[in-house]
């Protein structure tokens, strides 16, 4: 079992759907990411969770709206999207320290979510 | 700027070749660096983190180059299986720790 498991694996919506993506870690880690890959681009980082705080919120658009209900789950809720927004979601744990620098990211397999 | 900068790739290699990959990074006050492997259709794995004094695994060398902000990955006697992408990953010291990814060089190993 991985330590990471993203559902569902692959996605197609329209613009007006309601949708959510689920991340859950086994790995006892006490932060959880969301992060958007498109083709081309770089990983962007969109939330960070750390013990269950939003504790970072990278200017993305409200139609994304994170919950993290506790330190091993993670939810990405999306509303009313833009083709744009087809990308690859990845969702990843990792266990921070005191001073809330993040050792080793664990990713999940990620999401891949189309929208027409 | 871009805060990660990687060679933009592809590399297209034979197998036993040795290949480098150069990152730059613009924010000086980086506080620790990896590099991450990424197959295709998977997701980023850590491959190593980067030391000051440069470190090795096997056929992999880092190394770190603070002054220049750069940081580079050597991989010797290349093998099919090292076919991915490889992301340079800066965490600046000033940011929390959060990590900022580079995009990536693709590496293509070929018979």
């Amino acid at each position: 079992e991985t330590g990471v498991t993203q559902t569902p694996r692959h996605l197609v919506m329209g613009m007006t759907n309601k949708k959510s993506l689920k991340c859950e870690q086994h790995l006892g880690h006490n932060a959880m990411y969301w992060y958007k890959q498109s083709a081309k681009k770089p990983l962007e980082l969109m939330f960070v969770y750390s013990l269950e705080e939003r504790v970072e919120n990278n200017s993305v658009p409200s139609r994304f709206s994170p919950e993290c209900p506790n330190s091993s789950h993670l939810f990405l809720h999306l509303h009313t999207l833009q083709p744009e927004d087809s990308a690859l979601y990845l969702c990843a744990s990792s266990q921070e320290d005191m001073r809330g620098y993040t050792g080793e990211l664990f990713f999940g397999e990620g999401s891949r979510l189309t929208v027409l | 700027r871009k805060e990660v900068e990687q060679d933009p790739g592809p590399f297209n290699v034979p197998e036993g070749a040795t290949v480098a990959f150069n990152c730059t990074y613009s924010n000086s006050a980086s506080q620790s660096f990896f590099w991450y492997r990424q197959d295709c259709r998977k997701e980023p794995k850590l491959l190593m983190s980067v030391y000051s004094s440069g470190n090795e695994d096997g056929r992999f060398t880092a190394q770190l180059n603070r002054a220049s902000q750069y940081i580079s990955l050597l991989i010797r006697d290349s093998k099919l299986s090292d076919s991915a992408t490889y992301l340079c990953v800066v965490s600046p010291y000033n940011q929390g720790g959060k990590l900022i990814f580079g995009q990536g060089t693709e590496l293509s190993v070929k018979p």
